[in-house]
């Protein structure tokens, strides 16, 4: 099993709707988890840090359930500008180390 | 407002040649990162510098060198390329990764023929 797994998609999503996906991970230790942005064929940026139960900013929530061990990212009123790949992140046991998902890429559509 | 800046952006190479792609970053971080990214297979960490002068080997180090030459750079290195190194290299810096915030160079696409 990989240590991060993700949903490739595409999630094709009208503007104005509502996408959710998951990420799931493999290291229970794991006590932080965050969300990067990747647009195309641009550099990933940080998008939200998850440190308990969830997170909230704007039209985007992100939340974790500890017991199956996995992250999801909700975006509510879809933007056109929300299209990107969605890199889910966890820090592995080692120091210096975050490991990444492969990515979920989401298409909002007009 | 550069924040982490790579050289060159495009690369192309044939089997065996030797390269160097530099990194540098001015928002005095003290760790910085390798990450290459493949189709289908997310950001794979190459090698990394916890701090100057100190370097350590990542998930997919093999057939690469690094140099911490002083607290701003960090450049990696392919002594005998191969088409295997095909891929699309990332810098990234970061103040701690308590913060889980890493920040990236623009991405070096290389080819190897």
């Amino acid at each position: 099993r990989k240590e991060v797994e993700q949903d490739p998609g595409p999630f094709n999503v009208p503007e104005g709707a509502t996408v959710a996906f998951n990420c799931t991970y493999s290291n229970s230790a794991s006590q932080s988890f965050f969300w990067y942005r990747q647009d195309c064929r641009k550099e990933p940026k940080l998008l939200m840090s998850v440190y308990s139960s969830g997170n909230e900013d704007g039209r985007f929530t992100a939340q974790l359930n500890r017991a199956s061990q996995y992250i999801s990212l909700l975006i509510r009123d879809s933007k056109l500008s929300d299209s990107a790949t969605y890199l889910c992140v966890v820090p592995t046991d080692s120091w210096g180390k975050l490991q990444f998902g492969a990515g979920t890429q989401v298409v909002v559509t007009p | 407002n550069a924040g982490v800046t790579q050289t060159p952006k495009f690369q192309v190479l044939k089997t065996g040649q030797s390269m160097t792609l530099q990194c540098a970053q001015d928002m005095n971080h003290n760790s910085m990162y390798w990450y290459r990214q493949d189709p289908g297979m997310g950001l794979r960490l190459i090698y990394y510098s916890a701090s100057e002068g100190t370097t350590d080997k990542g998930e997919v180090p093999n057939g690469y060198n690094v140099s911490r030459l002083n607290k701003r750079e960090f450049s990696l290195r392919l002594e005998s390329a191969a088409p295997s190194q095909t891929s699309v290299y990332f810098c990234a810096s970061t103040a701690g990764l308590y913060t889980g915030e890493l920040f990236f160079g623009e991405g070096s696409r290389l080819t190897v023929l």
